[in-house]
């Protein structure tokens, strides 16, 4: 079975756009959480969500935003970037939401010039 | 009282050693601890994972011990290979918090690994 798929895996923005990065999440998967990872650092949460509902919010600013879709998959929204948004945006699955074992993707790299 | 220290930021050592990662965490609500494993370019890959009602927990060659009473929970990785050379983070969740907290793992800031052949 394929594993957790992101995409893109590159993306190069300038200071104020907006970008959206995808998630597919391991056949049978319904929950899904993203995950900011600065170079460096440990991964940092940003949201979970399971049955197309946010479960789980970490500390950033509403800049941010998420959604789940009724296939499961994700979409993770960044509006007006900024310098520090660059970073490896990773996503998780899990069979159901909550703590069991998070499933990661390979992230999608963002430069923000 | 979120975080998890890790320790230390970076260790090298020898084909066939004993690399140790020590991570100490305050929030005593945590109860599940995993460990990580990202080679470059990639995601995090689960290695092991354990829960504090027990003490210690092997898989293959990657031990985890678990001190409750200190709170702090280390990675051992038995006759370590090139292969090993890898960036491992611990983390920490609980798994009875809800709201905003509701399926997050917090975790250390990594650990670089090199193993010499």
């Amino acid at each position: 079975d394929a594993g957790v798929t992101q995409s893109p895996t590159h993306l190069i923005k300038t200071r104020g756009q907006h970008v959206t990065l995808r998630c597919s999440p391991i056949s049978g998967h319904k929950s899904v959480s993203w995950y900011q990872q600065v170079l460096g650092q440990g991964p940092q949460f940003i949201f979970q969500y399971y049955e197309k509902e946010e479960r789980g919010r970490g500390n950033f600013p509403d800049r941010f935003s998420a959604r789940q879709f009724p296939n499961y998959s994700s979409e993770l929204n960044v509006n007006a970037l900024l310098l520090g948004d660059s970073a490896l945006y990773l996503c998780a699955s899990t069979r159901t939401g909550g703590h069991q074992p998070q499933h990661f993707g390979d992230g999608t790299r963002l430069s923000i010039l | 009282q979120q975080q998890v220290k890790q320790s230390p930021q970076s260790l090298i050592v020898q084909k066939g050693g004993i690399p140790i990662i020590n991570c100490a965490y305050e929030n005593t609500a945590f109860d599940y601890f995993p460990w990580y494993q990202q080679f470059p370019g990639k995601g995090p890959a689960l290695l092991i994972a354990i829960r504090p009602d027990v003490s210690e927990k092997k898989e293959g060659r990657f031990t985890i011990s678990f001190n409750k009473s200190a709170k702090q929970f280390s990675l051992h990785i038995m006759d370590s290979q090139p292969g090993d050379s890898a960036t491992y983070f611990c983390a920490a969740s609980d798994e009875s918090a809800g709201g905003t907290s509701y399926g997050k793992l917090t975790f250390g800031q990594g650990t670089i690994l090199t193993v010499h052949p």
